[in-house]
C-alpha cells in the first residue's frame, strides 16, 4: 500500500541555519503531497503542497518539489527562526483509492535555538 | 478559507463512559470527513473514513463497534468512543474534503483523557 518515510528527528539547528527534512512515498497512483506543521497543543495546520510531477510548493520560506523519478518531496528553508520550532509531516493524498485519505509520514521535529 | 471546528476541544472522563467528538466544516459541504488518533509525539493514523449519508469504512484494526462514526449530514461528523478506557486516551483529529477536491482541511483535535 501507499506509504510515506520522512527522516526520524529530532533535528535541532541554530536560528538562520538551512534546514532540510527529507520525504520519500510509495504510492501506486498519482498522488498530491503536502507538508503538514503541528505546534505543541495544536492540529495540523497546511504548509504547502504539490499535486504533479514537478511541482514546487512554497510558503512561508519553506520549499518542496515533487520529484516523480526519486519518488521524494523534501522540504527545505533557507534560513529557519526559533518560531519554525513544530513538528513537521510529510503526507501523501491518493486519488486511486476514491476517497483521496491521507497517508502520514511519522513526524520530524524540529528545534530551532537562539 | 475552509475551515473544520471540532467540539470539544478536551474531555476528561471516567473510564467506562462513552464520549463523543463533533467535528464540523463550517464553510463548506463535506462529503468526506476523515478520523485520525494522534497518541504522544507520534504521527496522524487514519482510523475511518465516512462519507455523508452511508457507513463509515474503517481501517484495519480500529474496532468499528467502539469507535462509532456518524456522519448525518453535510457538514457534521461524530466520533463516539464508547465505553472509553485508558488506553483510549489520545488526540482525536478530523479532517473533511469538499467534493471533488483533492485538499483535505483539518481540525484544530480533541485531547481524550480517560481517568
Amino acid at each position: 500500500g501507499d506509504s510515506v518515510t520522512q527522516m526520524e528527528g529530532p533535528v535541532t539547528l541554530s536560528e538562520e541555519a538551512f534546514l532540510t527534512i527529507n520525504c520519500t512515498y510509495t504510492a501506486t497512483g498519482y498522488p498530491s503531497l503536502f507538508w503538514y506543521v503541528q505546534y505543541p497543543g495544536e492540529g495540523l495546520q497546511l504548509l504547502l503542497k504539490a499535486t504533479k510531477a514537478d511541482d514546487k510548493g512554497s510558503n512561508k520560506g519553506f520549499e518542496a518539489t515533487y520529484r516523480k523519478e526519486t519518488t521524494s518531496f523534501h522540504l527545505e528553508k533557507g534560513s529557519v527562526q526559533v518560531s519554525d520550532s513544530a513538528v513537521y509531516f510529510c503526507a501523501l493524498s491518493d486519488r486511486t483509492s476514491g476517497t483521496y485519505k491521507y497517508i502520514f509520514g511519522t513526524g520530524t521535529r524540529l528545534k530551532v535555538l537562539a | 478559507g475552509a475551515v473544520v471546528s471540532q467540539h470539544p476541544s478536551w474531555v476528561i472522563c471516567k473510564s467506562g463512559t462513552s464520549v463523543k467528538i463533533e467535528c464540523r466544516s463550517l464553510d463548506f459541504q463535506a462529503t468526506t470527513m476523515f478520523w485520525y488518533r494522534q497518541f504522544p509525539k507520534q504521527s496522524l493514523m487514519l482510523m475511518a473514513t465516512s462519507n455523508e449519508g452511508s457507513k463509515a469504512t474503517y481501517e484495519q484494526g480500529v474496532e468499528k463497534d467502539k469507535f462509532l462514526i456518524n456522519h448525518a449530514s453535510l457538514t457534521l461528523s461524530t466520533l463516539t468512543v464508547t465505553s472509553a478506557h485508558p488506553e483510549d486516551s489520545s488526540f482525536y483529529i478530523c479532517s473533511a474534503r469538499e467534493g471533488g477536491g483533492v485538499l483535505a482541511t483539518f481540525g484544530p483535535g480533541t485531547r481524550l483523557t480517560v481517568l
